[in-house]
């Protein structure tokens, strides 16, 4: 059972330019979120989806866009990239009621330069 | 708003040490708590959970009570190992904000022989 998979792993990006990172899970689960961390500090909710084409900004959005068109994929967009989005992104999913348990995925490092 | 207050790290401890890590939480609801671990280079994985007043959760040795009176959940372990050398982030998701997680900032934990 792969859980919850992201892609790249690690990228450099220059300043100005766009990448799409990758998250998928085949959980189900109709609950999935995009967080960044920085370093020494906690996560920071970017953007979550309650379900396919349902989306909605978390804390901190700008720079940052997402789609749900399936159910297990939910991929976050750079457009401009900046080196304040340097930090390691992670997607995380799972079920709305009940056991609502987040489950990660193995993060992407991004550097910003 | 909904909130997380963990205690600061970094903590280092000698090998069959006990462990506490304080987390007291602010919510107008009556939210669920959890703690995640991170271990280096990887995502966050649950660690133990709670959904009510006076649950414990427990898993690997570690144990929190969910305390309503002190909103509190405390994370402890009677022997630490080398091996629980991670940062542990606590964290709350309540029902009447979308089952939205909000975490702590992380306590370090480096466990030397």
């Amino acid at each position: 059972n792969a859980g919850v998979t992201q892609t790249p792993k690690f990228r450099i990006l220059k300043i100005g330019q766009s990448m799409t990172l990758q998250c998928t899970q085949d959980m189900n689960h109709n609950y999935m979120y995009w967080y960044r961390q920085d370093p020494g500090m906690g996560l920071k909710l970017i953007y979550y989806s309650v379900g396919a084409g349902i989306t909605d900004k978390g804390e901190v959005p700008n720079g940052y866009n997402v789609s749900r068109s399936t159910t297990e994929d939910f991929p976050l967009r750079l457009e401009l990239a900046a080196p304040s989005q340097t930090s390691v992104y992670f997607c995380a999913s799972s079920y709305p009621w009940g056991e609502n348990t987040q489950y990660f995925g193995p993060g992407t490092r991004l550097t910003v330069l | 708003g909904d909130s997380v207050t963990q205690m600061e790290g970094p903590v280092t401890l000698s090998e069959e040490a006990f462990l506490t890590i304080n987390c007291t939480y602010t919510a107008t609801g009556y939210p669920s708590l959890f703690w995640y671990v991170q271990y280096p280079g990887e995502g966050l994985q649950l660690l133990l959970k709670a959904t009510k007043a006076d649950d414990k959760g427990s898993n690997k040795g570690f144990e929190a009570t969910y305390r309503k009176e002190t909103t509190s959940f405390h994370l402890e372990k009677g022997s630490v190992q080398v091996s629980d050398s991670a940062v542990y982030f606590c964290a709350l998701s309540a029902p009447n904000t979308g089952n939205q997680f909000y975490f702590g900032t992380g306590t370090s934990l480096t466990v030397i022989p």
